[in-house]
């Protein structure tokens, strides 16, 4: 089982809708997770962190289960410009915390 | 502005040739990680450095060597290329302080490796 799973998608939906992604990780010992955003032959840039109470950024919302080790990310009235892959990255636990493991990424798109 | 830039950016070899990719970053963070990231595989860790002096393996080390001499760069060297190693390879730097919360890690531009 990989350390950090995520449906790779990919996602295609209309401009104004609400999508959802989730990504699941297994180690649970981590304590930092968050969101990347990567665009076509770009590097990944952070998109938000994701804290124990769940935390929003205008139209992005995060949220953290630790019961059930997973994070989710939700973008409510999706823009074009929202087209990316979306990377959840978690720290590999107490002992290497500046360690981060990645998924592979889910692909979104949004059509007019 | 502090940033990290990655040099060349795009790069061409041979098999069996030896290739240092650069790295260098000014934010004076002291973690510094190599990746590389092919399709369907995502992002995975080469090597990694916590400081001067220090470097650890990754999940996919072999072929690979680091060395950190000092806060700002973490050259990556491919001993004898091979066409296995075609791939984009990403830099990273994140600060590291005790206690510190924020892991986040900051990427170069990135460069791509093709090796024929």
């Amino acid at each position: 089982r990989k350390e950090v799973e995520q449906d790779p998608g990919p996602f295609n939906v209309p401009e104004g809708a609400t999508v959802a992604f989730n990504c699941t990780y297994s180690n649970s010992a981590s304590q930092s997770f968050f969101w990347y955003r990567q665009d076509c032959r770009k590097e990944p840039k952070l998109l938000m962190s994701v804290y124990s109470s769940g935390n929003e950024d205008g139209r992005f919302t995060a949220q953290l289960n630790r019961a059930s080790q997973y994070i989710s990310l939700l973008i409510r009235d999706s823009k074009l410009s929202d087209s990316a892959t979306y990377l959840c990255a978690v720290s590999a636990g107490y002992s290497s915390a500046s360690k981060i493991i990645f998924g592979s990424g889910t692909r979104l798109s949004i059509r007019p | 502005d502090a940033e990290i830039t990655q040099s060349p950016r795009h790069k061409i070899t041979e098999t069996g040739r030896q290739v240092t990719l650069a790295c260098h970053q000014t934010w004076n963070h002291n973690n510094m990680f190599w990746y590389r990231q092919d399709l369907g595989h995502g992002l995975r860790l080469i090597h990694y450095s916590y400081g001067v002096h220090d470097t650890n393996k990754g999940e996919v080390s072999d072929g690979y060597s680091v060395s950190r001499s000092n806060t700002e760069d973490l050259p990556l060297t491919l001993e004898s290329a091979a066409s296995s190693q075609t791939s984009v390879y990403f830099c990273a730097s994140s600060e590291a302080r005790a206690g510190a919360s924020k892991d986040e890690q900051f990427f170069g531009p990135g460069t791509r490796l093709t090796v024929l």
